[in-house]
């Protein structure tokens, strides 16, 4: 089975605060992607990668950025947290070619006060 | 720009009866589509994915789902549901390249006893 982890699944940090979400997949897949999920707004592409140090923005970079050292590994980063970016963080990965189905971590949720 | 529309934000549905939850897309190509399920507190899982072929395909847990071209639609279907079907529904359409997938807002779907 394809699983795909997340280090935290309850986060709560304070406004300024880096905070460090990590995401880690054992299937050896090219693509990872970070989704924010909001209530009424379904999920929105933070930001994906399709190789080892290759990074693209999705629709709502702003406030965010990632890192890609290892395949396995996706992490995004929210340099100085605000209360607007509470929300569910999901992590995804897939082979090559998007008519491959992603694969989905549990997600975590953050609490930024 | 490809986009994803779940006219129905909630459905109720009575245990044993039939189920249809409607999608509407907007994509320029052939659209590699997505049915995904979210039970609470967890992150997504696939249910089916037309890409080519047959337009009527069969997923996991008694779905199944039909390709529209003429209708931009990929409707969601099950002839009788059971009370842990009760969860959020995404649809999702996907393109060429490594992009993420573009998801609707979600339906919810509650099952009365």
């Amino acid at each position: 089975d394809v699983k795909v982890t997340q280090s935290s699944r309850y986060l709560v940090k304070r406004t300024g605060e880096k905070v460090f979400l990590e995401c880690v997949q054992d299937m050896d897949h090219e693509n990872m992607f970070w989704y924010r999920q909001d209530p009424g707004l379904g999920l929105r592409l933070i930001y994906f990668s399709y190789d080892v140090k290759m990074k693209e923005k999705g629709d709502i970079p702003e406030g965010y950025s990632v890192s890609r050292e290892k395949k396995e590994r996706f992490s995004l980063i929210l340099e100085s947290a605000s209360t607007n970016q509470t929300s569910m963080y999901l992590c995804a990965s897939s082979w090559s070619g998007s008519y491959n189905e992603q694969f989905f971590g549990p997600g975590t949720r953050l609490t930024v006060l | 720009a490809q986009s994803v529309t779940q006219p129905d934000i909630h459905i109720t549905v009575s245990e044993g009866a039939s189920l249809e939850l409607r999608c509407n897309y907007s994509y320029g190509a052939t659209p590699y589509l997505f049915w995904y399920v979210q039970s609470p507190g967890q992150g997504l899982q696939l249910l089916l994915k037309y890409f080519s072929g047959d337009t009527l395909v069969q997923g996991i847990k008694g779905f199944e789902a039909e390709f529209k071209r003429s209708q931009s639609s990929f409707n969601l279907r099950k002839p009788s549901v059971h009370w842990s079907d009760a969860a959020e529904y995404f649809c999702a359409v996907g393109g060429g390249g490594a992009d993420g997938l573009t998801f609707g807002k979600g339906t919810h779907l509650i099952i009365q006893p």
